[in-house]
């Protein structure tokens, strides 16, 4: 059974880097046909789409956070991981790691509340 | 990209069938088969109850059905019961390939 779980800061000032990582379990990121992404929540509203990454590294990313966003993958640690920037209050929310089938998201981590607040 | 348009709210009582839409464009809902329905309860992750418009992840019980015509996904609760009350979200892929989610349904069981 697949398992994903998110680390990382909780707490992240207004214009800092969020940076979070995402450790499998259960299945290898290099010998999936998957994607690996990130989505999140903001507290009392809905989801919303981060980006994807392929396991060969290429990646995509929501339009409205393609300029501060990065997903990256470390095959050897079976990890990937989230790197936002310049963030405000309005990055604050619930960020989920899963695994994509087909662009769907089937496997998905517990969830890590980041706040960005000084 | 827009968010999938779907009802703030939908109730029913015990034992009836309930159905939340989940509206799009031909760009997305209305394009793909990879639309899927995530069930979610306050302050837990989402859980994959339907994908590729139709289909059921092993343990998901036969209760949820999805479906698609046009632009427009549906999601079918039968024989509701207390447990289904959540949260239901939408998502599709997109000809500009992104994820687009819907706002999100609250489902109350009465």
């Amino acid at each position: 059974q697949l398992q994903l779980q998110e680390s990382g800061p909780g707490l992240v000032k207004p214009s800092e880097t969020l940076s979070l990582t995402c450790t499998v379990s259960g299945g290898s990121i290099s010998g999936s046909n998957y994607y690996w992404g990130w989505i999140r929540q903001p507290p009392g509203k809905g989801l919303e789409w981060i980006g994807n990454i392929y396991p060969s590294g290429t990646t995509y990313y929501n339009p409205s956070l393609k300029s501060r966003v990065t997903i990256s993958v470390d095959t050897s640690k079976n990890q990937f991981s989230l790197k936002l920037t310049s963030v405000t209050a309005a990055d604050t929310a619930v960020y989920y790691c899963a695994t994509l089938g087909r662009w769907q998201p089937s496997y998905w981590g517990q969830g890590t509340l980041v706040t960005v607040s000084s | 990209q827009s968010a999938l348009t779907q009802p703030a709210s939908v109730s029913g009582s015990p034992g009836q069938s309930i159905t939340i839409s989940c509206t799009g464009t031909s760009s997305d809902v209305g394009g793909y088969n990879y639309v899927s329905w995530y069930q979610q309860y306050p302050g837990k992750a989402p859980k994959l109850m339907i994908y590729d418009v139709s289909n059921r992840p092993s343990g998901v019980s036969n209760r949820f059905s999805g479906s698609k015509s046009g632009n427009t996904a549906s999601l079918t609760i039968s024989g509701l019961q207390a447990e289904d009350e959540a949260d239901y979200y939408c998502s599709s892929y997109t000809s500009t390939t992104t994820l687009v989610f819907g706002g999100g349904t609250k489902l109350t069981v009465l």
